[in-house]
């Protein structure tokens, strides 16, 4: 059962690259969510999607953007980076069981340390 | 705008004692409120997930309660054992358009001495 998987684990990048993050997700969820980590600080939320083909815009979305081309996939792209992007991105996915009920579990991912020099 | 706050940042406890971790947050109106543990280096997993409408959740040794007219919830760990030693986070469910979303807090650290 792999669950959710991030690739690359680490990177390290120069001021003014770009990269991709790649999340899949086997569970057949609908959301799936960016989120970002920093020392002292909670998960912040980037961006999320509520399904194949859309995406919305989290707390801290400037600087980054994302694609959800396949229902299992959510990229996470930086044009160009910063060293205010240096953090830790998990990825999560959820089924959403009706904006009715209250259960809505994220599984994650196990992250992804991103340094930019 | 939601706020998650966790008290102490950090904690140290001797094997076998009960104890309990504190959250925290401003707006009631919340779905729900999530307990998840972090391990160093790991994602988060989820422990606990306690619905508006519920008053606690329990599994094994944890038990998680929660107060919205006070903007409160506590998880309480019975008999702690080494292997508790992790940063535990709560989070806030929030609807936010057509998704639902968690507002986290920013952890306590805990570590519990053999």
């Amino acid at each position: 059962n792999a669950g959710v998987t991030q690739t690359p684990k680490f990177r390290v990048l120069k001021t003014g690259q770009s990269m991709t993050l790649l999340c899949a997700q086997d569970m057949n969820h609908e959301y799936m969510y960016w989120y970002r980590q920093d020392p002292g600080m909670g998960l912040r939320l980037i961006h999320y999607s509520v399904g194949e083909g859309t995406t919305a815009k989290g707390e801290v979305p400037d600087g980054y953007n994302v694609s959800r081309l396949k229902k299992q996939n959510f990229l996470l792209g930086l044009e160009s980076a910063a060293p205010s992007q240096t953090s830790v991105y998990f990825c999560a996915s959820s089924y959403p069981r009706g904006l009715s009920s209250g259960a809505n579990v994220l599984t994650f991912g196990a992250g992804s340390r991103l340094t930019v020099l | 705008k939601q706020e998650v706050t966790q008290i102490p940042a950090a904690l140290s406890v001797p094997e076998g004692e009960n104890l309990v971790l504190n959250c925290s947050f401003t707006d009631s109106a919340i779905y729900n409120l999530q307990w998840f543990r972090q391990d160093p280096g790991k994602g988060l997993t989820s422990l606990l997930l306690i619905q508006s409408s519920q008053r606690e959740q329990t599994s094994g040794r944890l038990n998680a309660s929660l107060d919205k007219s006070s903007g409160r919830s506590t998880l309480y760990i019975a008999a702690s054992q080494p292997g508790d030693s992790a940063t535990y986070l709560c989070a806030a469910g929030i609807s936010s358009g057509s998704a639902r979303q968690l507002t986290f807090g920013s952890g306590t650290q805990l570590t519990v001495l053999p």
